[in-house]
């Protein structure tokens, strides 16, 4: 199993641009999550889905859009990327209420 | 390098010594915990689990502690390794939805020889 994948592992956009980010699992989790981490800062949750076709607000949505598209991927999507929105993104599955298992994360650049 | 923990608290041990690394949780309802490591450019990785109907947990080299009392997590490290380097966050299951959990900012742990 490759557990948890993210595409692409680093991405450098223009303020402005747009971009998806994908995330796949193959642990057959119903919950995925998006987080985003900064330097000096935990694990902030942007978006959640609990289960296939619902999705969910975490602690920071605002500049993001996901889409659940079947039980195994979920994607985030910035649709004006912001320098505010550097940082490392993180996608994890779980069966519910226990352990998160979390992807490699992609490292987001925006000028 | 990853800067991912810059300004994070740190502890630094000999290789060899145990280490023990705090957590304060914030919810009193809160049920279950978990010990993530996240090395350098990585995700983070399960280390240990705990639910609050016990107060202790041990697995290969780690013992997790439960204090609910003053709402407190604790992780020790026997014989601490090179590899032990990391940034380690304890993380809360939200009691107002499970589905959710809260992560501490975390501690870098530096191992020296």
């Amino acid at each position: 199993n490759a557990g948890v994948t993210q595409t692409p592992k680093f991405q450098v956009l223009k303020t402005g641009q747009s971009m998806t980010l994908q995330c796949a699992q193959d642990m057959n989790h119903n919950s995925m999550y998006w987080y985003r981490q900064d330097p000096g800062m935990g694990l902030r949750l942007i978006y959640y889905s609990a289960s296939e076709g619902t999705t969910d607000k975490g602690e920071v949505p605002n500049g993001y859009n996901v889409s659940r598209l079947n039980k195994r991927e979920f994607s985030l999507r910035l649709e004006s990327a912001a320098p505010s929105q550097t940082s490392v993104y993180f996608c994890a599955s779980s069966v519910k209420s226990n352990e998160q298992f979390f992807g490699p994360g992609t490292r987001l650049t925006v000028l | 390098g990853e800067s991912v923990g810059l300004h994070l608290p740190t502890l630094s041990v000999q290789e060899g010594d145990n280490s023990i690394i705090n957590c304060a949780y914030s919810n009193s309802a809160s049920d279950y915990f978990i010990w993530y490591k996240q090395e350098s450019g990585k995700g983070p990785q399960f280390i240990i689990d705990i639910r609050s109907n016990m107060d202790k947990r041990q697995g290969q080299r780690v013992t997790v502690l439960l204090n609910k009392t003053v709402k407190h997590l604790s992780l020790q490290i026997a014989a601490t390794q090179p590899g032990d380097s990391a940034v380690y966050f304890c993380a809360e299951r939200a009691p107002y939805n499970t589905d959710k959990l809260i992560f501490g900012t975390g501690t870098r742990l530096q191992v020296f020889p």
